[in-house]
């Protein structure tokens, strides 16, 4: 597609149900972050996929969270029994390449708006 | 671990005129890439502007430059002739040479006053 395109754009959740939000990167990068950013913070990195290679899931938070990324290319972020401090935006990216790449600019969705009551 | 520092949480210019946002990182790596992103209300994260380390010359994008002081480890943007669509929180960022992740700082609201 024209640009990283995440949905839902906003998800209202009960604390202790399961959430799925999902990526569909831009078509043609190899690259895949997720990032998360709470109220009035700064980005927190989560995970990193680059094309068939073991995920770099250094950023997640708790067991609670997981990510897959079926075919190279879309990527669905799962969150388990959510908590309220789970709130927040979630941002997913794409670029051309990872490691041998890494000059190549990382593109950012409008990212999934979660909120937690 | 690399940090990157904006020691400036919120920012106020007059439209038409010139603002510098700061950003310091540290690192002991010699390879790296920074970035300046542009975040409005609509929560896309938006490339303004790009410096490879190994490059002396500063980069430029139309209106916006940056003053990078490799031996200071800092990272400033500058726009010029500020525009009202330039309100937004701005948010430096450092990408190791043979990282895969972006590492932000803690980003600048930046307003535009008419």
């Amino acid at each position: 597609g024209a640009g990283v395109s995440q949905s839902p754009s906003n998800k209202v959740t009960e604390k202790g149900k399961d959430v799925e939000l999902r990526c569909d990167p831009i078509s043609g990068h190899t690259a895949l972050y997720w990032y998360r950013q709470s109220l009035g913070q700064g980005l927190e990195f989560l995970i990193y996929f680059q094309g068939n290679s073991a995920p770099d899931k250094s950023g997640l938070p708790s067991d609670r969270f997981s990510a897959e990324r079926t075919g190279g290319s879309v990527s669905t972020l799962t969150i388990q029994r959510t908590q309220q401090e789970d709130s927040a935006v979630y941002l997913c990216a794409s670029s051309l390449g990872g490691f041998r790449h890494s000059g190549n600019t990382i593109y950012f969705g409008e990212g999934s708006w979660l909120t937690v009551v | 671990a690399q940090t990157v520092t904006q020691s400036q949480p919120e920012m106020s210019v007059q439209e038409a005129e010139t603002v510098t946002l700061s950003c310091t990182y540290d690192t002991s790596e010699s390879d790296y890439y920074l970035f300046w992103y542009k975040q409005p209300p609509s929560r896309q994260m938006i490339l303004v502007i790009r410096q490879e380390a190994y490059k002396q010359q500063n980069a430029t994008e139309n209106r916006f430059s940056v003053n990078f002081q490799k031996a200071a480890k800092s990272f400033s943007l500058k726009i010029s002739d500020s525009q009202l669509g330039d309100a937004a929180m701005y948010f430096c960022a450092y990408r190791s040479g043979a990282g895969n992740m972006l590492t932000f700082g803690g980003g600048t609201r930046l307003m535009v006053k008419p």
